[in-house]
């Protein structure tokens, strides 16, 4: 098993770019997540999905869309990159619980990502 | 509202002192609890967790940690330090939110191991 796979390691992008960073699970597990991680602040998360075609916002969700077509792959989408999205983003993963939310969580190896 | 809180955001011990990293929650109902180990330039890894049961919990590497309803707290400790123990740590705690149940993070402690 593969576990939490993240695509790119490293980016940089210029004020107003867009991208998308990728995520993908070979573990089936129901509930997916991405994090940012900044000193200081511990993990905040962005936007979580229970199951395919379910997504919906966490703590910091604004400037950033995801979807969940399928039960491997949950892409965070940057639309309109700004300086404060300079971060390090985790996508993580983890069963569904009895049906109610999380239980502990498997972690990808992250993407450093630079905004200029 | 701060759910969980980590006392100390560096902790400095020698090699072969114990290792006590804190984490204090609030919670309404019987937590799960989570510690996380994250070396750098890594993701995080699961070190032990508590969810029902036995109070004092084992984890990888030597760790354990102790469930303390009383005290609200879910210390982790190891007798003897490691240099491979020197990362960051993160506890976290499940709570219900917004129908589901999330993991609310602390703000993380960075151990140092002196030689």
């Amino acid at each position: 098993n593969a576990g939490v796979t993240q695509t790119p390691k490293f980016q940089v992008l210029k004020t107003g770019q867009s991208m998308t960073l990728q995520c993908a699970q070979d573990m089936n597990h129901e509930y997916m997540s991405w994090y940012r991680q900044d000193p200081g602040m511990g993990l905040r998360l962005i936007h979580y999905s229970v199951g395919a075609g379910i997504t919906d916002q966490g703590e910091v969700p604004n400037g950033y869309n995801v979807s969940r077509s399928t039960t491997e792959d949950f892409p965070l989408r940057l639309l309109s990159a700004a300086p404060s999205q300079t971060s390090v983003y985790f996508c993580a993963s983890s069963f569904r619980d009895r049906g109610q939310g999380v239980y502990e969580q498997y972690f990808g190896p992250g993407t450093r990502l630079t905004v200029t | 509202a701060q759910s969980v809180t980590q006392l100390g955001s560096h902790v400095s011990v020698s090699e072969g002192a114990l290792v006590l990293l804190r984490c204090n929650y609030s919670s309404s109902v019987p937590p799960y609890l989570f510690w996380y180990v994250q070396y750098p330039n890594q993701g995080l890894q699961l070190l032990l967790k508590y969810t029902t049961g036995a109070t004092l919990v084992k984890g990888i590497n030597g760790f354990e940690a102790e469930f303390k309803k009383s005290e609200t707290s879910f210390h982790l400790t190891k007798p003897s330090a490691h240099m491979s123990d020197a990362a960051e740590y993160f506890c976290a705690v499940r709570k219900f939110m917004d129908s589901n149940y999330q993991l609310i993070w602390g703000a993380g402690t960075k151990l140092i191991i002196k030689p």
